[in-house]
């Protein structure tokens, strides 16, 4: 009964370097969430989508950030020119399709990206 | 703009003692409202709430929402050191983004033998 699956479980990047982290759901769950902790804060949200779609982006920087959920594969965060201020835990998490379900959100073990 | 908070921020107790964590919320289209227990790793689920005034029980570790005067608390009776960790009280919002989460900043229990 595997849960969410995050990996790398740890990656460092220098700045100006791209940081991908990919996340793969629950079985059978088609939603998946990416938030962002920040050292000393509470988890933030970032992204929310659904396979090949993007539902709800409004929590993602406008510039350098971008993520994806294909049909086939797990979903990527992808992190263009890598700043300081991008070092943070990255947790994704899945929920499964019934709407009643929407917010029972199981999280993975999160990447840590350290930027050198 | 949805906003959680949590209270008190930090709490230490020793085993045996019985703590209640306090979540407000001030959220449009409320959905429901979850408890997660966070070691160094990634948040655990423990409760969801979507009914006022039903309280959800696992083991020594309870809870109840309050719809009308906006918050919820967990309580954790009988503690052990294995209950340190950070609590998570988020809350879901319906309209356009059903999944969306705002989590509060956290509650730091410490349980000292």
């Amino acid at each position: 009964n595997a849960g969410v699956m995050q990996n790398p479980r740890h990656l460092v990047r220098r700045r100006g370097q791209e940081a991908r982290l990919r996340c793969s759901p629950v079985k059978g769950h088609s939603h998946v969430y990416w938030y962002r902790q920040l050292p000393e804060e509470g988890l933030k949200f970032m992204v929310y989508l659904q396979k090949e779609n993007i539902i709800d982006e409004s929590g993602m920087p406008k510039e350098r950030f971008s993520a994806e959920f294909p049909k086939e594969g797990p979903s990527i965060l992808r992190i263009q020119q890598v700043v300081r201020g991008d070092s943070a835990a990255y947790f994704c998490a899945s929920s499964a399709t019934d709407r009643g379900s929407y917010n029972e959100q199981f999280f993975g073990p999160g990447t840590r990206l350290t930027v050198l | 703009e949805d906003k959680v908070v949590q209270s008190p921020l930090s709490l230490v107790v020793h085993e045996g003692d019985t703590v209640t964590l306090n979540c407000s919320y001030e959220v449009t289209n409320f959905r429901s409202l979850l408890w997660y227990k966070q070691e160094k790793k990634a948040p655990t689920f423990l409760f969801m709430l979507t009914s006022s005034g039903i309280e959800k029980k696992s083991g020594r570790l309870s809870s109840i929402l309050d719809k009308k005067e906006l918050f919820s608390i967990l309580n954790i009776t009988a503690t052990q050191t294995g209950d340190s960790a950070v609590y998570l009280c988020a809350v879901g919002s319906g309209g356009t983004s059903y999944g969306k989460l705002t989590f509060g900043q956290g509650t730091i229990l410490t349980v000292h033998p």
